[in-house]
């Protein structure tokens, strides 16, 4: 089966801290997702990385950034995280010709 | 993507048939339907999709009208542990690379 992990189920972080959420699969899935899940809101792409070193802006990437330095971790960075950035955040991958996304249980950050 | 409009919510007696509706009006012809479910606590699974053709899977049954403009996963036994919030999506091509868009999806509670 396709596992994909996250550091983290709950994480409680100030305003200003800097975060770090990790996220490794070990399918060698080549497609990497980071998302955010919001009531009402749906699930939103932060963003995405088709390769190792490669990276791509999804729909919400402000005040996020990206590190996939090997192909099985995707790094998401909050660099100076504020309250609006309380959620369930989501990492998925996939291979590159694949039809099914694969998620991890999520991390669910709170930012006081 | 295309948008997509489910019911909120449905209930389900354990045993039956759970049918859950998805309407797509503005799909155009290289978009797939796609469905999702997420338990709850859990990141979203893949189930099932589809281009024009009925798909049929050891998780459920996807039935798209021929003009294409709804569709309908069947869990044909429904379980407890099918209680999740199901979600239906419309994207293009053929491929996980391209990212995901959840609505608010349809909350089935299976009841003993």
């Amino acid at each position: 089966d396709v596992k994909v992990t996250q550091s983290s189920r709950y994480l409680v972080k100030r305003t200003g801290e800097k975060v770090f959420l990790e996220c490794v699969q070990d399918m060698d899935h080549e497609n990497m997702f980071w998302y955010r899940q919001d009531p009402g809101l749906g699930l939103r792409l932060i963003y995405f990385s088709y390769d190792v070193k490669m990276k791509e802006k999804g729909d919400i990437p402000e005040g996020y950034s990206v590190s996939r330095e090997k192909k099985e971790r995707f790094s998401l960075i909050l660099e100076s995280a504020s309250t609006n950035q309380t959620s369930m955040y989501l990492c998925a991958s996939s291979m590159s010709s694949g039809n099914e996304q694969f998620f991890g249980p999520g991390t669910r950050l709170t930012v006081l | 993507d295309a948008k997509t409009t489910q019911p909120t919510s449905m209930d389900c007696a354990e045993g039956r048939a759970a049918n859950l509706p998805c309407n797509h009006s503005t799909i155009s012809g290289n978009e797939y339907v796609y469905w999702y479910r997420q338990i709850h606590s859990q990141g979203p699974q893949y189930i099932i999709h589809g281009l024009k053709n009925n798909e049929t899977n050891e998780m459920a049954s996807l039935i798209i009208t021929e003009d294409r403009k709804s569709s309908t996963l069947i869990l044909p036994h429904a379980t407890l542990r099918d209680t999740a919030v199901y979600y239906c999506i419309v994207r293009e091509g053929n491929n996980a690379g391209n990212m995901l868009t959840f609505g608010g999806g349809t909350r089935l509670m299976v009841k003993p």
